[in-house]
């Protein structure tokens, strides 16, 4: 089983600044990655998918990169509204399923 | 617009079974990938199934054996029954449609949501 580990677990930092998120694999999932952001009593919403490519109506502060193992999600000029819990996440092939990160908290410093 | 209602939520006793809901707008169930997410109180995402448009299924190894995931192509609905609930169970149930990557030839990511039904294990 892939596992994900995310860091740092908390990220202050004030709007404006730049955020570098991290996600590393236990093996490697190729470039089948992406990344959500969750507000508070709210759905999870996809913000990357295949590693870098933005989803629909993603701001482009929003940017991914990475392959193989080590993935890295850049918001480029934290809005206020950016403030939340990231997730990245995976799919298996075997057994067949999906591996979610523990999530790095974004919080204003 | 695109939209997953979730429902079926409720307050159950260990050992209980409860059927979660997924009502769908804008999408046909049947022609997509479709899965439950669940979020423990605090917690992070934890993946619980999925059914391909093909019908096939796929489980967790947490509920495999006690949840059974399913859609109603008529009434444009999935659903998730589960039995043997556990304490650990309780959670926050997610909808969501996997989109399908012509390049990887699987359903990748989750990229529509419902905004999930709160389940509580709890005598």
């Amino acid at each position: 089983e892939i596992v994900l580990t995310q860091s740092p677990a908390t990220l202050s930092l004030s709007p404006g600044e730049r955020a570098t998120l991290s996600c590393r694999a236990s093996q490697s999932v190729s470039s089948y990655l992406a990344w959500y952001q969750q507000k508070p009593g709210q759905a999870p919403r996809l913000l990357i998918y295949d590693a870098s490519n933005r989803a629909t109506g993603i701001p482009a502060r929003f940017s991914g990169s990475g392959s193989g193992t080590d993935f890295t999600l850049t918001i480029s000029s934290l809005e206020p509204e950016d403030f939340a819990v990231y997730y990245c996440q995976q799919r298996s092939s075997w057994p067949p399923g999906y591996t979610f990160g523990q999530g790095t908290k974004l919080q204003i410093k | 617009e695109v939209q997953l209602v979730d429902s079926g939520g409720g307050l159950i006793q260990p050992g209980g079974s409860l059927r979660l809901s997924c009502a769908a707008s804008g999408l046909t169930v049947s022609g997509n990938y479709m899965s439950w997410v669940r979020q423990a109180p605090g917690k992070g995402l934890e993946w619980v199934s999925i059914i391909y448009s093909g019908g096939s299924t796929y489980y967790a190894d947490s509920v495999k054996g006690r949840f059974t995931i399913s859609r109603d192509n008529s009434k444009n609905t999935l659903y998730l029954q589960m039995n043997s609930l556990r304490a650990e169970d309780t959670a926050v149930y997610y909808c969501a449609r996997a989109y399908y990557s012509h390049r990887s030839g699987y359903p990748e990511a989750f990229d529509i949501w419902g905004q999930g039904t709160m389940v509580s294990v709890s005598s």
